[in-house]
């Protein structure tokens, strides 16, 4: 049974740069949500999609965007890249918009210099 | 505005005893919360979960309790391993206002130690 998958592991950008990050959820999974943990903190809730669409959003700039394939598996986008976007992102999947039960990939670490 | 709060940065524990993690939540909407635990350089791992209209789960060495007049929760486990060290997260979610579960608040984490 094949877990949450992300890509890139590891990865460094310049400032004002722009990164693409992946997922592909877990089988049997079709709602994919981002988060962002940084050092010393919990994880912060992006964005979610279901069905293609965006669902929820927290509260982060509309640097932060993403996309989802009819496969199910999930982009992240953050343009203009800042400093303070160092961070592991994470992405979570779980089944439908009532699924409450939310599995984690092992996140792609993101450094900005 | 930290709607989940875990006031113990870090709980050292001896091996074989009982390690008691806890969680306070302010947002009356919350009503599904889940427990986390993550080593470094990895993603959390779910461990368990409780709905609100319960007040305890099992599930093996793992106990999760839930007091909803106090908005608290902790996590028990017994007997404590030495694999069991990692940061432990305890998250909330809820259907306020018709939103889909999913989006989880999470507390800062607790550093659990238990030593041989």
């Amino acid at each position: 049974d094949a877990g949450v998958t992300q890509s890139p592991t590891h990865l460094i950008k310049t400032r004002g740069q722009q990164v693409t990050l992946r997922c592909s959820p877990k089988s049997g999974h079709d709602t994919v949500s981002w988060y962002q943990q940084a050092l010393g903190q919990g994880p912060q809730f992006i964005f979610q999609y279901y069905e293609e669409e965006e669902r929820q959003r927290g509260n982060f700039p509309d640097r932060f965007s993403g996309h989802q394939f009819p496969n199910y598996s999930s982009e992240l986008n953050v343009n203009a890249l800042l400093l303070g976007d160092s961070a592991l992102y994470l992405c979570a999947s779980s089944f439908g918009l009532s699924g409450n039960t939310i599995y984690f990939g092992e996140g792609s670490w993101l450094t900005v210099v | 505005d930290q709607q989940v709060k875990q006031n113990s940065p870090s709980l050292s524990v001896q091996e074989g005893r009982i390690s008691i993690l806890n969680c306070d939540y302010t947002n009356s909407m919350f009503d599904y919360f889940l427990w986390y635990k993550k080593y470094p350089a990895e993603g959390p791992t779910f461990l368990i979960s409780i709905s609100s209209i319960k007040d305890k789960n099992e599930d093996g060495r793992f106990t999760v309790f839930l007091n909803k007049s106090a908005k608290h929760l902790s996590l028990h486990i017994v007997p404590s391993q030495p694999g069991d060290s990692a940061v432990y997260f305890c998250a909330a979610s809820g259907r306020a206002g018709g939103t889909s579960y999913g989006k989880l608040t999470f507390g800062q984490g607790t550093i659990l130690t238990v030593h041989p």
